[in-house]
């Protein structure tokens, strides 16, 4: 099936550092991709929308300056959670809709996720 | 706002029992519906989804989900689970028509599945 890389997979920082987590979509197009964030033992919780060429869409509560997105080309979005701390830690995930490679209809496709630990 | 709920949050089981999975949904119109599983350590697949047409769905792995409009449910089935069918298992909803692309998934909160050798 299709695949969406995420990287770093696992990431350790110092409070007060930003970090940028890398979503890409291997092989197909995706104008669209979604952040998501996992707290232990708890649900995904969408973020925000990721628009390929305008601005991210964000959920109610997600502060857009504190998790900036860029979506600057059809195969890769970046998270940067900026001036990280201790409560930021999380499992952030992304997805990518594909649209005709490996789903007619729009499947979303999931990365492995990327393990935030701020110190 | 749309919820998603899962009733179970964890379950333990045996190997060939069988496993049902609690989900309903709050959204009153058209919905498209999806069972995920994650396993220890993996990403999120998806185990089945239903768009329109036979409520009953088959999925991979021999799970299949039933979807019941007038109880707003979408409960996922498995007769005879195996060792390897530990993993957290999640409903999610889109409403609406799924080719919208804005449209996004609600997930419910999961389920925890241990299947005991």
């Amino acid at each position: 099936g299709a695949v969406v890389s995420q990287h770093p997979s696992w990431v350790i920082c110092k409070s007060g550092t930003s970090v940028k987590i890398e979503c890409r979509s291997l092989d197909f197009q995706a104008t669209t991709m979604f952040w998501y964030r996992q707290f232990p033992k708890q649900s995904l919780m969408l973020m925000a929308t990721s628009n390929e060429g305008s601005k991210a869409t964000y959920e109610q509560g997600v502060e857009k300056d504190k998790f900036l997105i860029n979506h600057a080309s059809l195969t890769l979005s970046t998270l940067t959670v900026t001036s990280a701390h201790p409560e930021d830690s999380s499992f952030y995930i992304c997805s990518a809709r594909d649209w005709g490679l490996h789903s007619n209809t729009g499947e979303l496709f999931f990365g492995e996720g990327s393990r935030l630990t701020v110190l | 706002a749309q919820s998603v709920s899962q009733h179970n949050h964890h379950v333990i089981l045996s190997e060939a029992a069988s496993l049902e999975l609690g989900c309903n949904y709050s959204y009153g119109g058209t919905v498209n519906l999806f069972w995920y599983v994650q396993y220890p350590g993996q990403h999120l697949q998806l185990l089945l989804k239903y768009f329109s047409g036979d409520p009953l769905v088959k999925g991979i792995k021999g799970f299949e989900a039933e979807f019941i409009k007038s109880k707003f449910s979408f409960n996922l089935r498995k007769p005879s689970v195996q060792w390897s069918d530990t993993a957290e298992y999640f409903c999610a909803v889109i409403p609406g028509f799924f080719k919208a692309a804005g449209n996004k998934l609600t997930f419910g909160g999961g389920t925890r599945v241990l299947v005991k050798p």
